[in-house]
């Protein structure tokens, strides 16, 4: 099972849409969860840590499932530069896992007019 | 400003050459990762590093080498034994897992190596 899975998509919706992604991670150890967005041929950007409680920035809100072991991101009002690929990342703790970040594969989202 | 510098953006390399990707950043973080992007893919760890002179395998450290000689640097080396270099390779920093809840990664803009 990978350490982190989500599904690749595409996710094609149509500007205004609300759109949700998902993300599993395996290490029942993991303290810390953000999102990413990766627009094409540039560097991953954090988009927003992901807290216990929730958190909400605008139009993005994150949530964590602890007990399912899953956190979602949810876009609403969705615009075309909202189009990207969105990166689930987890930290990975314990000597099993070697304490670094571990990426997800990435959700491609494509706003259309 | 803080960031993260990776340097060159683009680099050119000849089969059977070692190069050697530049990754400095001055946001005093102990931790650095080298990770590889190929079209259309996800993120690929090949080495990352907790603190200066150690560095641990990631999932594809075959044909790579790095070194942690200093905080504020971790060159990669991509070595002949590499079949397949060519690719989009990403240098991240931050403050190491486990060691409070602001352990995001900082991205460099990346350097795009292409074998010819």
């Amino acid at each position: 099972r990978k350490e982190v899975e989500q599904d690749p998509g595409p996710f094609n919706v149509p500007e205004g849409a609300t759109v949700a992604f998902n993300c599993t991670y395996s290490n029942s150890a993991s303290q810390s969860f953000f999102w990413y967005r990766q627009d094409c041929r540039k560097e991953p950007k954090l988009l927003m840590s992901v807290y216990s409680s929730g958190n909400e920035d605008g139009r993005f809100t994150a949530q964590l499932n602890r007990a399912s072991q899953y956190i979602s991101l949810l876009i609403r009002d969705s615009k075309l530069s909202d189009s990207a690929t969105y990166l689930c990342v987890v930290t990975a703790l314990g000597e099993e896992y070697g304490n670094k970040l571990v990426f997800g594969a990435g959700t491609i989202l494509r706003v259309k007019s | 400003d803080g960031g993260i510098t990776q340097s060159p953006k683009y680099l050119f390399r000849k089969e059977g050459q070692n190069v050697t990707l530049s990754c400095e950043q001055n946001l005093n973080h102990d931790a650095m990762y080298w990770y590889r992007q190929d079209p259309g893919q996800g993120l690929r760890l090949i080495y990352y590093s907790q603190i200066v002179n150690d560095f641990q395998k990631g999932d594809i450290a075959e044909g790579y080498s790095v070194s942690r000689e200093k905080k504020e640097s971790f060159p990669l080396t991509v070595t002949s034994a590499q079949k397949n270099p060519t690719a989009f390779y990403l240098c991240a920093s931050s403050i190491p897992p486990g060691q409070g809840l602001n352990t995001e990664a900082f991205f460099g803009q990346g350097t795009r190596l292409t074998v010819v």
